[in-house]
């Protein structure tokens, strides 16, 4: 079945420091990709989607570009400050099969000031 | 702005006990869904639905059974509460058009099965 692939489940970086979180996914479909982010105490947001039509999404200083060659769609961000600490979700959307949407388990990022 | 609505906002229940949480949202979206967050695993679609009076299985549906009378109004219900469904549920909606399809999450229900 479809899944996706978060390996890092923390991340802590000091301020200005460089991002990245690995996502893989699996689907025998035409995936829709996104990144949600979740503050404490609230329920996850979209961050940044991208489509296979567009390959790459960005938003509010993070990027992520989708690879079909290794099913890959890592997220970054060139100088990351306190406040992005949150958790951040990888998920993707089969819209030609069940069209529901899949989940990571999750990288908690904290960065230290 | 979206606004999905979920209550309780936690709650405490006992073993065998039933559970019903709620879910209520003002977007006039096709789809809903309940997910489950733990540690460890991330989250878990439980049931999802694309229509008022229908409803699908997610990954992980069983203990749970889902109840969507309206478009605004989507409930998860645990009949038979235990242990190992303390979680924090989170409910969602979302358009299925083109690219208008993100998902719309509540604030979260703590759930502490006792």
């Amino acid at each position: 079945g479809d899944s996706v692939i978060q390996m890092q489940g923390q991340v802590t970086l000091s301020e200005n420091d460089f991002l990245f979180i690995n996502c893989t996914y699996s689907t025998t479909g035409y995936p829709t990709l996104f990144w949600y982010v979740q503050y404490s105490g609230e329920g996850p947001q979209l961050l940044l989607q991208v489509t296979t039509a567009n390959n790459k999404g960005s938003s509010r200083g993070f990027e992520a570009t989708y690879d079909k060659g290794t099913t890959s769609f890592h997220l970054q961000k060139t100088s990351v400050q306190e406040i992005d600490s949150a958790v951040y979700y990888c998920a993707m959307r089969d819209i030609s099969n069940t069209n529901k949407v899949v989940f990571g388990t999750g990288t908690r990022l904290q960065v230290l000031p | 702005e979206a606004a999905v609505t979920q209550s309780p906002r936690s709650k405490v229940a006992v073993t065998g006990g039933k559970v019903t949480l709620s879910c209520h949202q003002t977007n006039n979206h096709d789809y809903m869904y309940w997910y489950r967050q733990d540690t460890g695993h991330g989250l878990r679609l439980i049931h999802y639905s694309y229509v008022a009076d229908s409803t699908e299985k997610g990954d992980i549906p069983d203990g749970y059974k889902a109840s969507r009378p309206s478009q605004e109004n989507f409930s998860l219900i645990l009949e038979l509460a235990s242990l190992s469904q303390t979680a924090v549920y989170f409910c969602a909606s979302s358009w299925d058009r083109g690219s208008q399809n993100t998902l719309y999450f509540g604030a979260g229900t703590r759930l502490s099965v006792l």
